[in-house]
């Protein structure tokens, strides 16, 4: 499987700021995502990261709140900018991996938590 | 858009018991069914998954069986340990087609807990 890390693991920051969280693979792969997890809920997707082009945001997520970079196949960011005390959330980095010929798997790295005052 | 439904919301079982956890989806494209679990604190770890050339897939205590047809697929832990307490969350691919995956959407979670 692949081993995926996050920076920060956890941050609290201020109404009206920035934060970039940066997702590391240790192997090259072709799809990354990212996914917010609010308190106490589900997953939910916010775009893929494409690399070479701009990332695809889901329903809900825009490009200005939500800016990704994906600069090579083993890194990628997402700046949640300006954020409000609705941003608190675990951040998820995940990659989509091939395991075996005509096989993919899903994997996701330890997440971000996120509280904004 | 897919539509991912879970149950049971919370599942409490006694040491060495079964436990199973059952999600159904919309979308009848859909060929990827993973399941993850969520330690307090961690990241999604996944536990198993099946396609949807298959019916069933097990895993030492972990199965999961799929019936496309109901558009349904569930997870089933046996001899249950307090080390299985966590969050499962299910999952279908939406994007499916091909040999290659991509997004995913997510039940909406089972909290287990194993009394010893």
């Amino acid at each position: 499987s692949a081993v995926i890390s996050q920076k920060p693991s956890r941050d609290i920051c201020q109404r009206g700021t920035s934060l970039t969280i940066q997702c590391q693979v240790d192997s090259q792969v072709t799809m990354m995502f990212w996914y917010r997890q609010q308190p106490g809920q589900s997953l939910t997707l916010i775009a893929t990261a494409n690399q070479g082009s701009e990332a695809t945001y889901e329903s809900g997520f825009v490009i200005d709140k939500f800016p990704i970079s994906r600069p090579n196949l083993t890194f990628s960011t997402l700046t949640v900018s300006n954020m409000s005390p609705e941003d608190s959330s675990i951040y998820l980095c995940s990659v989509d991996y091939l395991i075996r010929e005509g096989g993919n798997e899903q994997f996701f790295g330890p997440g971000t938590r996120l509280t904004v005052l | 858009g897919e539509n991912v439904e879970q149950h049971p919301s919370t599942l409490s079982v006694q040491e060495g018991d079964s436990a199973v956890i059952k999600c159904t989806y919309s979308d009848s494209a859909s060929n990827y069914f993973p399941w993850y679990k969520q330690e307090l604190g961690k990241g999604p770890q996944l536990i198993i998954d099946i396609r949807s050339n298959v019916g069933e897939k097990k895993d030492q205590r972990i199965a999961v069986t799929l019936n496309k047809t109901a558009k349904h697929f569930s997870l089933h832990i046996t001899e249950t340990q307090p080390e299985d307490s966590a969050v499962y969350f299910c999952a279908v691919d939406a994007n499916a087609g091909g040999t290659s995956y991509g997004k995913l959407t997510f039940g909406q979670g089972t909290i287990l807990t194993v009394h010893p």
